[in-house]
């Protein structure tokens, strides 16, 4: 089955800096890669997410990237405020099922 | 952030009990998910339904059983064979179209065992 891998498990930034989270996934079939912010005792919800035809999407802070040669995609998030902080899981999706990383807890300091 | 409810929001077990939770939605999605999630595992999937009376083991399926006699409705089962039940739990529906990916969770249910 697929597996998916996220890095880091924890990121603190400045208010005002960039984040940049990674994952790598192991099943060349996947075709849907979905970005989920979870703040403190909330439910996931989408922020971003992209198909395996496109490299590259942005949505005015955030952006995602897909390299398929690699199987890699990251999360960038621009100019961070503390209302970003929160955990973010990635995921990859194959036939049916979304399997997700473990999450990275992002800290954004004022 | 609408159409997906889950009760009980908290939910107190003692060891040797089944416990059923719900799940709810009236977004009229074919596909509804459980997943368990404990701290730094991330979420990870028990079981899933794309169909009404139809559904199929995740990765951690053991010591939990689902029904899916309704379209909105997709109950969780914790029965005394699950072996460490603590968790938050969250459930999640997903229109099955092609090109439609995006799954919508519940506010979840914190599930302790005294």
């Amino acid at each position: 089955g697929e597996n998916v891998e996220q890095h880091p498990s924890t990121l603190s930034v400045q208010e005002g800096d960039s984040a940049v989270i990674k994952c790598t996934y192991s099943d060349s079939a996947s075709n849907y890669f979905p970005w989920y912010k979870q703040e403190l005792g909330k439910r996931p919800q989408l922020i971003i997410d992209i198909r395996s035809n496109v490299g590259e999407k942005k949505d005015q802070r955030i952006a995602v990237t897909l390299n398929k040669t690699a199987k890699h995609f990251s999360l960038h998030i621009t100019e961070t405020q503390p209302e970003d902080s929160a955990v973010y899981f990635c995921a990859a999706k194959g036939y049916s099922t979304l399997t997700f990383g473990k999450g990275t807890m992002l800290l954004v300091s004022p | 952030d609408g159409g997906i409810t889950q009760s009980p929001k908290y939910l107190f077990r003692k060891e040797g009990q089944n416990v059923t939770l719900s799940c709810e939605q009236n977004l009229n999605h074919d596909a509804m998910y459980w997943y368990r999630q404990d701290p730094g595992q991330g979420l990870r999937l028990i079981y899933y339904s794309q169909i009404v009376n139809d559904f199929q083991k995740g990765d951690i399926a053991e010591g939990y059983s689902v029904s899916r006699e309704k379209k909105e409705s997709f109950p969780l089962t914790v029965t005394s064979a699950q072996k460490n039940p603590t968790a938050f739990y969250l459930c999640a529906s997903q229109v099955t179209k092609l090109g439609y990916n995006e799954q919508f969770f519940g506010p979840g249910t914190r599930l302790t065992v005294l």
